[in-house]
């Protein structure tokens, strides 16, 4: 059983660009969550998404924003880059059941802004 | 809302010592708890887990045991090994993962 994959590994962008990221899910798993893990902030959570809508999200602001499509498969897009942006994103895959407790995480994409 | 507080780092140990890390919890409900791991240059691995009072979550030698009275959740190994080298973090799922800060754990041969 595939794990959960997510594209590119390893990114550079220049301050006032965008980016989007690329995760793919577990096969069967109709829930994922993005979180971002920098030094200072540790892990923080960004959004999660289930059945292609957005079911909960965190403290960011609006430049950080998803989808998710209809097999699952889910993008994270950032607007108007910020050195701050600088982080390991890590998505995250669950059945997304209620009671369902367990997620998986992808290796993450390592995002640097220059 | 809901937080994890674990014990501070770095914690460099011995092949074969024993390994404690200290995790409270603070939630207003009765959410399920983790332990994950991540190695250098990976993403996180789920370790072990329990999802209700009294549960003990084992694997690879790591225990846990989720006690409601104290609301901690603390990971123990009685002898750890350097491939146990890593990065703990503790969590609690309410409708997202809260993580601890994080633990990093290295054992010296």
């Amino acid at each position: 059983k595939a794990g959960v994959t997510q594209t590119p590994r390893y990114l550079i962008k220049t301050r006032g660009q965008q980016v989007t990221l690329s995760c793919s899910p577990i096969s069967g798993h109709r829930s994922v969550s993005w979180y971002q893990q920098t030094p200072g902030q540790g892990l923080q959570f960004l959004f999660e998404y289930f059945s292609e809508t957005q079911r909960n999200k965190g403290n960011f602001p609006g430049r950080f924003s998803g989808r998710q499509f209809s097999n699952s498969r889910s993008e994270m897009n950032v607007s108007t880059l910020e050195l701050g942006d600088s982080a390991l994103y890590l998505c995250a895959s669950s059945l997304g059941n209620q009671g369902d407790t367990e997620a998986f995480f992808g290796q993450g994409t390592r995002l640097t802004v220059v | 809302g809901d937080s994890v507080t674990q014990m501070e780092g770095p914690v460099t140990l011995s092949e074969e010592a024993c390994l404690t890390i200290n995790c409270t919890y603070t939630a207003t409900g009765y959410p399920s708890l983790f332990w994950y791991v991540q190695y250098p240059g990976e993403g996180l691995q789920l370790l072990l887990k329990a999802t209700k009072a009294d549960d003990k979550g084992s694997n690879k030698g790591f225990e846990a045991t989720y006690r409601k009275e104290t609301t901690s959740f603390h990971l123990e190994k009685g002898s750890v090994q350097v491939s146990d080298s890593a990065v703990y973090f503790c969590a609690l799922n309410d409708y997202k993962l809260s993580f601890g800060a994080g633990t990093t754990v290295t054992v010296r041969a």
